[in-house]
């Protein structure tokens, strides 16, 4: 185990349907955030939440919401999603949000969501 | 545009042999550099580079970063097929201070 836990390891959805992924982090983290890795692209940074406010939302699509209710639980809310959304949904921690002046640390990952929209 | 780029994209060896991924980067800010592995779900922690032309070991593997030249390298020793991986390079820096990765380094070992 990583120490991030994600839910469900797979899923697949209709174009219509609602569904959320869960993110559990039991490293006593500040900071969390979603990535979407597609085939042959790099890991994309989606939102980061800094002890429960979201700092970042990498311009991404109305139908992706998220929601960290507290430093420990990340959720991503999706719906009307689109073929094109087909990917691995990764979720990670790091103890704060890095930046210039309090240094940088590793982002410690999850086992991440292969999603597939039908 | 901020970009890593890494090189190869794939790679097939035979266990014992030595191998060297490359990584080269243009992006404003560069704070560090970061090697992780990933097989098939988590990308795991392998390295964090921050200061150049020191080496970091762990094992088989090591890592060492060149300012001068904008780029790392990872070397993986006497590889064996549990070395089989997606290597990936990513770096803090960038206008909004970021993680910014490569797309990887796939890694073959056959026995």
């Amino acid at each position: 185990e990583t120490g991030v836990t994600q839910t469900p390891r797979h899923l697949v959805m209709g174009m219509t349907n609602k569904k959320s992924l869960k993110c559990e982090q039991h490293l006593g983290h500040n900071a969390m955030y979603w990535y979407k890795q597609s085939a042959k692209k790099p890991l994309e940074l989606m939102f980061v939440y800094n002890f429960k406010e979201q700092t970042e939302n990498n311009s991404v699509p109305s139908r992706f919401s998220p929601e960290c209710p507290n430093s420990s639980h990340l959720f991503l809310h999706l719906h009307t999603l689109q073929p094109e959304d087909s990917a691995l949904y990764l979720c990670a921690s790091s103890p704060y949000q890095t930046g210039a002046s309090l240094g940088d640390s590793p982002l410690h990952f999850g086992n991440g969501t292969r999603l597939t929209v039908t | 545009e901020d970009k890593v780029v890494q090189s190869p994209l794939s790679l097939v060896v035979h266990e014992g042999d030595t191998v060297t991924l490359n990584c080269s980067y243009e992006v404003t800010n560069f704070r560090s550099l970061l090697w992780y592995k990933q097989e098939k779900k988590a990308p795991t922690f392998l390295f964090m580079l921050t200061s150049s032309g020191i080496e970091k070991k762990s094992g088989r593997l090591s890592s060492i970063l060149d300012k001068k030249e904008l780029s790392s390298i990872l070397n993986i020793t006497a590889t064996q097929t549990g070395d089989s991986a997606i290597y990936l390079c990513a770096l803090y820096g960038g206008s909004q201070g970021n993680l910014i990765f490569g797309k990887g380094t796939k890694l073959s070992v056959k026995p």
